[in-house]
């Protein structure tokens, strides 16, 4: 089955920088690449995602990249803000297409 | 709904009764999943239902797990003679995503934390 690594476990930013996360993934046959953002209590919410046929996608101040060679895929987020402190997941699908295999999470804090 | 619905929000359970958890999708969403999530842990998948088509069953931990749709809408979640390492935030979410190659976005409920105690 698929196994996703993310990394880092925690990230530690200063208001107005910018933070990267990285997950790698084992499945050569995945095909759709999400982003989720979890706050505490709440459900996980998508913030962004990339489908195979592309290799970078922007949504403001967060974008994600891809590479499909090395099977990893990065969450990119600029001018950070307080309000971006929670806990980020990657999601890559399944090969069979039936679920989205979670990543351990990173717990990003900023701090102003 | 507005959102995805799930009930209790919170389940305090003796170790060895069965419990049964709720979750109304969105409306119209065909795809219906099942997670759970562990203290700090992400999320691991347990179920998926996608319309009338048999539901992908290879996350359920073990046979004491299991999960039924009526309907193609809501879902409810029944474990069996329940286990302290049970106790996590199960999680469902739903999707419009059509097809075998689901790649729309999944709107999770805020959860269920069951304790078993």
């Amino acid at each position: 089955g698929e196994n996703v690594e993310q990394h880092p476990s925690t990230l530690s930013v200063q208001e107005g920088d910018s933070a990267v996360i990285k997950c790698t993934y084992s499945d050569s046959a995945s095909n759709y690449f999400p982003w989720y953002k979890q706050e505490l209590g709440k459900g996980p919410q998508l913030i962004i995602d990339i489908r195979s046929n592309v290799g970078e996608k922007k949504d403001q101040r967060i974008a994600v990249t891809l590479n499909k060679t090395a099977k990893h895929f990065s969450l990119h987020i600029t001018e950070t803000q307080p309000e971006d402190s929670a806990v980020y997941f990657c999601a890559p699908i399944n090969q069979a297409g039936t679920a989205l295999i979670f990543g351990k999470g990173t717990t990003l804090s900023v701090s102003s | 709904g507005a959102g995805v619905s799930q009930s209790p929000s919170n389940k305090v359970t003796e170790k060895g009764k069965d419990v049964e958890l709720r979750c109304d999708p969105i409306s119209g969403h065909t795809a219906l999943y099942w997670y759970r999530q562990s203290l700090g842990q992400g999320l691991e998948f347990l179920i998926y239902f996608q319309g009338n088509s048999a539901p992908d069953k290879s996350g359920l931990p073990s046979d004491r797990f299991s999960a039924e749709r009526t309907g193609g809408s809501v879902s409810t979640l029944t474990i069996q003679r329940t286990q302290q390492e049970d106790s996590a935030v199960y999680l469902c979410a739903s999707s419009a995503g059509q097809g075998r190659f689901l790649d729309t976005e999944a709107f999770f409920g805020q959860g269920t934390r069951l304790t078993v105690v």
